[in-house]
C-alpha cells in the first residue's frame, strides 16, 4: 500500500514564526502535491513538485515555499506564518507518466495561527 | 479552463436509504481524467474511482456505482443501501491532459447516514 506520512496531524504556531509541514511518501512517486482545505473552498493547490529541486506554482502559492532535496520527502513553509495560514494541509504523490494518475493522499495537518 | 462542480454541500440520508452524489465537471480537452475520493472524519483522502474520458462506461462496485456521462459533464456517484460507515465527506475531482497531473476539485460533498 502507499504510505503519504505528515509529521504532525496538528499544530498550534504564533504570528510571525516560520514553519515546517513536512511529508514523506513510501512509493518512490515523482510527484508530490500540497494542498490547503478549506470549509466551502475544497482542496486548492499550492504548490507541487515533478521531481527532486523541482517546484511549480499551484493556485495559491503566496506566503508559502516548497523544498524537495530528496525524492520521498516534500516540504512546505510558512516563511512568516499569519493567522489568514490556518488550515488543514493535505500533502498527496502520485506516479509519473500516464496522466491523470491517481493522487494518493497523507492524513493532513491542521494547522491554527494566534 | 477546468472546473468541477458539487452542487450538494450537506446531504442526510437514513440507513439504507440510496442516496446520489452529484458532480459537474468543464474542460475543454477531449482527454481527461475524472475521480471520487472519500474523506472519512479522520481526515485522509481515500480513492475510490478513476475514469478517463473515452470510457462511457457505468462502473459498480459493490454498494458503490458512478454514473459517467458525457453528453451532459456529469459523473455521478451513487451509494445504494447507505450504511453509517458511509458518512463523510466526498470530493470529485478533474485531470485534464493539457496541466498534467494537477487535480481540480469540487467543493465536496458532506454525507450523513443517519442510524
Amino acid at each position: 500500500d502507499v504510505k503519504v506520512t505528515q509529521s504532525s496531524r496538528y499544530l498550534v504556531k504564533r504570528t510571525g514564526e516560520k514553519v515546517f509541514l513536512e511529508c514523506v511518501q513510501d512509493m518512490d512517486h515523482e510527484n508530490m502535491f500540497w494542498y490547503r482545505q478549506d470549509p466551502g473552498l475544497g482542496l486548492r493547490l499550492i504548490y507541487f513538485s515533478y521531481d527532486v529541486k523541482m517546484k511549480e506554482k499551484g493556485d495559491i502559492p503566496e506566503g508559502y515555499s516548497v523544498s524537495r532535496e530528496k525524492k520521498e520527502r516534500f516540504s512546505l513553509i510558512l516563511e512568516s506564518a499569519s493567522t489568514n495560514q490556518t488550515s488543514m494541509y493535505l500533502c498527496a504523490s502520485s506516479d509519473q507518466g500516464a496522466k491523470g494518475y491517481i493522487q494518493y493522499f497523507g492524513a493532513g495537518t491542521r494547522l491554527s495561527v494566534l | 479552463a477546468q472546473k468541477v462542480t458539487q452542487a450538494q454541500t450537506e446531504i442526510s440520508v437514513v440507513e439504507k436509504e440510496d442516496v446520489t452524489l452529484d458532480c459537474v465537471y468543464e474542460t475543454r480537452d477531449t482527454t481527461y481524467y475524472l475521480f471520487w475520493y472519500k474523506q472519512p472524519p479522520s481526515g485522509e483522502l481515500v480513492f475510490l474511482i478513476r475514469r478517463n474520458s473515452f470510457d462511457e462506461q457505468n462502473e459498480i462496485s459493490g454498494r458503490y456505482s458512478w454514473n459517467f456521462q458525457k453528453s451532459t459533464s456529469s459523473f455521478n456517484f451513487t451509494i445504494t443501501a447507505s450504511q453509517v460507515v458511509d458518512s463523510a465527506v466526498y470530493f470529485c475531482a478533474l485531470s485534464a491532459s493539457n496541466t498534467g497531473n494537477q487535480f481540480y476539485f469540487g467543493t465536496g460533498t458532506s454525507l450523513t447516514v443517519i442510524p
